[in-house]
């Protein structure tokens, strides 16, 4: 059975560097059918698509974001993960990776708040 | 890039009804488009993928239709647990993600 979980600090303070990994269990990141991806939410608010990663490297990202993001991925460990820099408040939200099969999200990990507070 | 406008914001019903979601593109999308159900606390599920086909273990009471720039999430009789927000989805083959705003389920 496949699962995501993702995992990284909760409590962020404003200027630093945010790294989240997602650990990929019952499937291989290595397949070539698959993307994995980065999604955030805001508190209250709807969800917003970051980016994903294909198991080669090659990266897509949210042109409406600014490009404070950056996606990699570690296949032998089968783990891909996320990091942020100079974070505000405004980055304050629960971030969900998962797994986009063709047009679809068809798994997601539990989510992970991050507070970004000084 | 596409933009997705899900309406109503908020729908009041009571158990037993009928519901009735709608998610319209910018542009069309032919039927690349997904719904998903999320309650609070938790992450999305999948619901619907390209525009009619349930995801596994999706009840049949869930029915997703349309093409081009025009969608429709039908739950055909309302359960206590599908009080939620409903989101809809499109991926380009960019590929770029893209999610409407959302509808909010409630109990009237």
């Amino acid at each position: 059975q496949l699962q995501l979980q993702e995992s990284g600090p909760g409590l962020m303070k404003p200027s630093e560097t945010l790294s989240l990994t997602c650990t990929v269990s019952g499937a291989s990141i290595s397949s070539s059918s698959f993307y994995w991806g980065w999604v955030r939410q805001p508190p209250g608010k709807g969800l917003q698509w970051i980016g994903s990663i294909f198991y080669s490297g090659s990266t897509y990202y949210n042109p409406s974001l600014k490009s404070r993001f950056t996606i990699s991925v570690d296949t032998s460990k089968n783990q891909f993960s996320l990091k942020l820099t100079s974070v505000t408040a405004a980055d304050t939200a629960v971030y969900y990776c998962a797994r986009e099969k063709g047009t679809k999200l068809d798994n997601w990990g539990q989510g992970t708040l991050v507070t970004v507070s000084s | 890039e596409i933009v997705l406008t899900q309406s109503p914001g908020t729908l009041s019903l009571s158990l037993g009804e009928r519901a009735t979601l709608s998610c319209r593109a910018s542009q069309s999308v032919s039927s690349s488009l997904a719904w998903y159900q999320q309650k609070p606390g938790q992450a999305p599920r999948l619901l619907i993928y390209d525009a009619s086909n349930r995801a596994t273990g999706i009840p049949a009471r869930f029915s997703g239709s349309g093409s081009g720039t025009d969608f429709t999430l039908t739950i055909s009789s309302l359960e206590p647990e599908d009080f939620a927000v409903y989101y809809c989805q499109h991926r380009s083959n960019w590929p770029l993600v893209t999610f409407g705003q959302g509808t909010r389920l409630e109990i009237k």
